[in-house]
């Protein structure tokens, strides 16, 4: 059984351009979950969603992050316009059942921006 | 919201020695789970213990959630056990947000 897949695992952007980082859950997870970790800092969540809906997104910024779980296809973290403060390692995490249940990690998407 | 607390934040062991990790949190959760972040930066998870005692080879767990604390034991430590141990909770009305503590910064030196 595959873990959760992100992709890509590295990525460079200049500032100004989008970012789009997409994340795999394990089979049979419904529950996906998105992490920040900024250098120097722990690890933040940002959003919860299931599929088609956004469960909680009290951790995202307010502008210029969209996050989405379509009925197919991976999960998307989207970053419009980047700035230097978003070079960070993003991450994500899936669980089968609800909020409660243990969450299972990708291995992360590195960030950077130019 | 719940705050996380770990100690220590550093450690440095010689191979062969034991350590205690501790994870104070303020509130009651619905999950608790620890990590080890390895020098590449993955994430893996070491357990799954909101409640009660776990063994995993040299690794076990305890959690007493009604004293709201919980602590990671390491044995016989080697120097693949180096890297960043993140205790994280499910708070009681965060329904499926982690929320981590700071870390422990572990180096086991030969």
């Amino acid at each position: 059984n595959a873990g959760v897949m992100q992709n890509p695992r590295h990525l460079v952007r200049r500032r100004g351009q989008e970012a789009r980082l997409r994340c795999s859950p394990m089979k049979g997870h419904s529950h996906v979950y998105w992490y920040r970790q900024l250098p120097e800092e722990g690890l933040k969540f940002m959003v919860y969603l299931q599929k088609e809906n956004i469960i909680d997104e009290s951790g995202m910024p307010k502008e210029r992050f969209s996050a989405e779980f379509p009925k197919e296809g991976p999960s998307i973290l989207r970053i419009q316009q980047v700035v230097r403060g978003d070079s960070a390692a993003y991450f994500c995490a899936s669980s089968p059942l609800a909020g409660e249940s243990e969450q299972y990690f990708g291995p992360g998407t590195r960030l950077t921006v130019t | 919201g719940i705050q996380v607390e770990q100690s220590p934040p550093d450690l440095i062991l010689q191979e062969g020695a034991n350590s205690t990790l501790r994870c104070n949190f303020s509130d009651s959760v619905n999950n608790l789970q620890w990590f080890h972040q390895n020098p590449w930066g993955q994430l893996i998870n070491l357990f799954y213990i909101p409640s009660g005692t776990k063994q995993n080879g040299r690794l076990s767990a305890t959690t007493v959630a009604t004293e709201r604390y919980s602590l990671l034991y390491i044995s016989s430590s080697q120097t693949t056990d180096s890297g960043v141990y993140f205790c994280a909770v499910v708070g009681g009305t965060s329904y499926g947000k982690l929320t981590f503590g700071q870390g422990t910064i572990l180096t086991v030196h030969p």
